[in-house]
């Protein structure tokens, strides 16, 4: 079974500043997506970066940005130029690409972000 | 298409009781999954369904539990006898899965909030 661990419960950044999110995963696949998504307070889940694992190249979203290592099995999210928008509980998650469970999502623990001005 | 829509947003039910939760997904998605969340965690993965099939049942999802996608639409998720540790938030999301489709994840609703006195 696939496991996501963000060691991170709480991080707090200075508006206009950068942040990054730690998350290390376990699998067995070798074909798999990573995500990095956003819960701000009472609201929805939301997308924020996507990343699977046969690219090499690190997946960039305007201010958002991935370090992806496989062989280490990290996938870190940068926030550059936070913003007090950014605010929320940010979580990581896997999906297999195939096989066993495909489509299943697994979520780390989630780190909450704060912005101060 | 204005999103994944789950019904209703709150409900509060005294213990023992049967609650029903609705999700509609978004019409083209193919795919409907059931998380559930508690305060300050990550998303449990329940259920899923491709069309109106059940392919995958959690653990977490004992026999008071019951998933169903008539004719692969929305979607109910009912508990049976409900119990204090049922309190959670229950999220339904949707995705659109087959090849040659580009995965971007999965689109979330905004989540039932249950609480169980």
């Amino acid at each position: 079974a696939q496991t996501v661990t963000q060691s991170q419960p709480e991080m707090s950044v200075q508006e206009a500043e950068t942040v990054t999110l730690s998350c290390t995963y376990d699998t067995s696949e070798s074909d798999y997506y990573l995500f990095w998504y956003k819960q701000p307070p009472s609201r929805q889940m939301i997308l924020v970066i996507r990343q699977e694992a046969y690219k090499q190249q690190n997946a960039t979203e305007n201010r958002f940005s991935v370090n992806f290592q496989k062989a280490a099995k990290s996938f870190s999210l940068k926030i550059s130029d936070s913003q007090l928008g950014d605010a929320a509980m940010y979580f990581c998650a896997y999906r297999n690409a195939g096989g066993t469970s495909y489509g299943k999502l697994t979520f780390g623990q989630g780190t909450i972000l704060t912005v101060h001005p | 298409d204005t999103g994944v829509s789950q019904d209703p947003r709150h409900k509060i039910t005294k213990r023992g009781q049967n609650v029903t939760f609705r999700c509609d997904p978004i019409s083209e998605h193919n795919r409907l999954y059931w998380y559930r969340q508690t305060l300050g965690q990550g998303p449990e993965f329940l259920t899923y369904f491709q069309n109106e099939a059940q392919l995958e049942k959690s653990r977490l999802l004992s026999d008071r539990f019951s998933a169903e996608r008539p004719k692969g639409s929305f979607s109910t998720l009912e508990i049976q006898r409900t119990e204090q540790g049922d309190s959670a938030m229950y999220l339904c999301a949707s995705s659109l899965e087959g090849r040659g489709r580009t995965n971007y994840g999965y689109t979330f609703g905004s989540g039932t909030r249950l609480t169980v006195v």
